[in-house]
């Protein structure tokens, strides 16, 4: 079946523009995970979906981040007032739940660029 | 909290040779440990992972890891290397909502 997608792949824009990136997680997966990979900081953690519960947003770097995930699906990471030290790939995986619920797929990125 | 230490940035093999890349974890409780594979411009693929079951994990592409409660390690290796296992490769521990701690990631390049 179809993977975790993500769009766009690439984003390039000015500094204090706002974005927003979606992820359109597997089908039946209940659980959607946002990650940022960035060369000074690595891999880290931004935010948790699960199901209908309230997210875990512990990872996000500031108030300029936020997400939402509509019907239980389709999430979408928006970035307010986009600085330099925001570029980097921003990554989505998604987890279903349950007995075999451990292991999260990953989407292929979107690329920011924040000029 | 939790966290996973890669003793290795970078790791330079020939290629028949074996791979050995390092990772040690830390963990309140019984870990779920993961490594991911990051070929370059490309997404992460899960290589193997160990929940709690057998000690030594297969995973795909020739690659096994050992779980070792006691030194808190979980080494990933393979017996002969080939020209395309050159890529990133993360070790990562999961909490207990699945939140992955990754490590800083281990480059591997193949010498022909």
């Amino acid at each position: 079946g179809a993977g975790v997608s993500q769009s766009p792949s690439n984003k390039v824009t000015e500094k204090g523009k706002d974005v927003e990136l979606r992820c359109d997680p597997i089908s039946g997966h209940t659980a959607l995970y946002w990650y940022r990979q960035s060369l000074g900081q690595g891999l880290e953690f931004l935010i948790y979906f699960q199901g209908n519960s309230a997210p875990d947003k512990s990872g996000l770097p500031s108030d300029r981040f936020s997400a939402e995930r509509t019907g239980g699906s389709v999430s979408t990471l928006t970035i307010q007032r986009t600085q330099q030290e925001d570029s980097a790939v921003y990554l989505c995986a998604s987890r279903q739940t349950g007995v075999q619920g451990d292991t999260q797929y990953f989407g292929p990125g979107t690329r920011l660029t924040v000029l | 909290a939790q966290s996973v230490t890669q003793l290795d940035s970078h790791v330079s093999v020939s290629e028949g040779t074996p791979v050995l890349l390092r990772c040690n974890y830390s963990s309140s409780y019984s870990p779920s440990l993961f490594w991911y594979v990051q070929h370059p411009n490309k997404g992460l693929q899960l290589l193997l992972k160990y929940t709690s079951a057998a000690t030594l994990v297969k995973g795909i592409n020739g690659f096994e890891a050992e779980f070792k409660k006691s030194e808190t390690s979980f080494h990933l290796t393979k017996p002969s290397a080939h020209m395309s296992d050159a890529a990133e490769y993360f070790c990562v521990v999961s909490d207990r909502d699945y939140k992955l701690s990754f490590g800083a990631g281990t480059t591997v390049t193949v010498r022909a």
